[in-house]
């Protein structure tokens, strides 16, 4: 199984341009979650989502959109970059129930120039 | 708001033994975990305790949890290099992914 695959790996962007990255899993997980990793912060939750066509806001939402259209997909798009936008983001996808752990894409290194 | 303090960074010998320390405010949090992040690479799951525990052991790894005082500890045993990495502690109330409250991790680098 390939568990959580996040695409590109890397990217650099100009200050305004718009980008997806993408997050897909083949856990056939309910729950997938968008976090960004910067210095001395831990990782902070940006969106959420508990199955197809259903997400929600976490604690750093502002600067992003999410879509869940599919069980295994979970986009995260970046409608006009920002350098404060420039970090490491991090996909996770967990199955629905009591003593499931949460599953980790290898992250995507995000540039904003 | 939910809140996981830790030290930023920890540095021990080859063969002794490492103890990562961590605070949260959340007082309804039911999973607290630890996970490990080495360079360049994805969050790993190391182990989780439920809140209704005093301790955990898997191995090298035991996990305190002092529930009155919002203190969770990690301890591994005959740390070795390749135990250099970042340690991430974290709580939820839930066990998803749906919604994971990091620390800042702890830097543990081990020396000869």
């Amino acid at each position: 199984n390939a568990g959580v695959t996040q695409t590109p790996k890397f990217q650099v962007l100009k200050t305004g341009q718009s980008m997806t990255l993408q997050c897909a899993q083949d856990m056939n997980h309910e729950y997938m979650s968008w976090y960004r990793q910067d210095p001395g912060m831990g990782l902070r939750l940006i969106h959420y989502s508990v199955g197809a066509g259903i997400t929600d806001q976490g604690e750093v939402p502002n600067g992003y959109n999410v879509s869940r259209s599919t069980t295994e997909d979970f986009p995260l798009r970046l409608l006009s970059a920002a350098p404060s936008q420039t970090s490491v983001y991090f996909c996770a996808s967990s199955a629905q129930g009591a003593n499931t752990e949460a599953f980790f894409g290898q992250g995507t290194r995000l540039t904003v120039v | 708001g939910e809140d996981v303090e830790q030290s930023l960074f920890l540095s021990v010998r080859e063969g002794d033994s490492s103890v990562i320390n961590c605070t949260y405010t959340d007082s309804s949090s039911t999973y607290l975990y630890w996970y490990k992040q080495e360079p360049g690479a994805g969050l790993q799951l190391l182990t989780y305790i439920f809140s209704n525990m005093d301790m955990k052991q898997d191995q090298r790894l035991t996990v305190l949890l002092n529930k009155k005082d919002k203190h969770l500890s990690l301890r591994i045993a005959d740390t070795q290099t390749g135990d250099s990495a970042i340690y991430f502690c974290a709580e939820s109330m839930y066990s998803s992914a749906s919604k994971i409250i990091f620390g800042s991790g702890t830097r543990l680098s081990i020396r000869p």
